[in-house]
């Protein structure tokens, strides 16, 4: 069975600061991963995805995730955070030939001035 | 635009009352499937279909019935609300080939009291 851990349910991190989001995975072949952010009373939007390739995938809003196969991780990164990244993010993995998402519990980021 | 449409937004409801909620989207998509997210869960999948008359269940679906008649229709029926699914509700839709990237629609509260 797959699944998904984001290990952080809450970061606070600084308007400029970086941010990275961790995602660890658990699934038996090549998954497909995602990274989603729901703004405040917002439904889901698609920052990135990755399904082969490149393990450094670029996404919206100054976005990047680098996959990594030997440590089952997929985390999300972005160099200069601004005020409009306060979010929740989630990670979701599925299998490349069905429709299966599994997401993670999601991870809260403030971002203070 | 393409886009994901769900109605009610916000629904209160008390408990036994048979309720939907619609869902539609207009980008000719096969696949839709629905999503409660709940506190510290993330989101877990109800039903989804893969074409017109085809569903199946996903990871939560007790409690909840789906048809899928039309193509761009996918409506979410609770038959006997109880307050245990008190709970945001996401519907999605993909393509059937490809990455199958899901787009959300905006959710739809939902209290049982």
């Amino acid at each position: 069975a797959q699944s998904v851990t984001q290990p952080d349910i809450h970061i606070t991190v600084s308007e400029g600061a970086s941010l990275e989001l961790r995602c660890n995975y658990s699934y038996g072949a090549t998954p497909y991963l995602f990274w989603y952010v729901q703004s405040p009373g917002q439904g889901l939007q698609l920052l990135l995805k990755y399904f082969s390739g490149d393990t450094l995938v670029q996404g919206i809003k100054g976005f990047e995730a680098e996959f990594k196969r030997s440590q089952s991780s997929f985390n999300l990164r972005k160099p200069s955070v601004h005020w409009s990244d306060a979010a929740e993010y989630f990670c979701a993995v599925g299998p490349s030939n069905d429709y299966k998402l599994s997401f993670g519990a999601g991870t809260t980021v403030t971002v203070r001035a | 635009e393409a886009q994901v449409t769900q109605n009610p937004r916000y629904l209160i409801t008390v408990t036994g009352k048979k309720l939907t909620v619609t869902c539609s989207q207009n980008m000719n998509h096969e696949y839709m499937s629905w999503y409660r997210q709940d506190p510290g869960l993330g989101l877990r999948q109800i039903y989804y279909s893969m074409n017109v008359e085809v569903t199946d269940k996903g990871d939560v679906p007790e409690g909840y019935k789906v048809s899928r008649k039309e193509k761009r229709n996918f409506p979410l029926i609770l038959e006997s609300p109880s307050p245990n699914q008190t709970s945001l509700y996401f519907c999605a839709s993909s393509l059937s080939s490809g990455v199958k990237t899901q787009y959300f629609g905006p959710g739809t509260r939902l209290l049982v009291l």
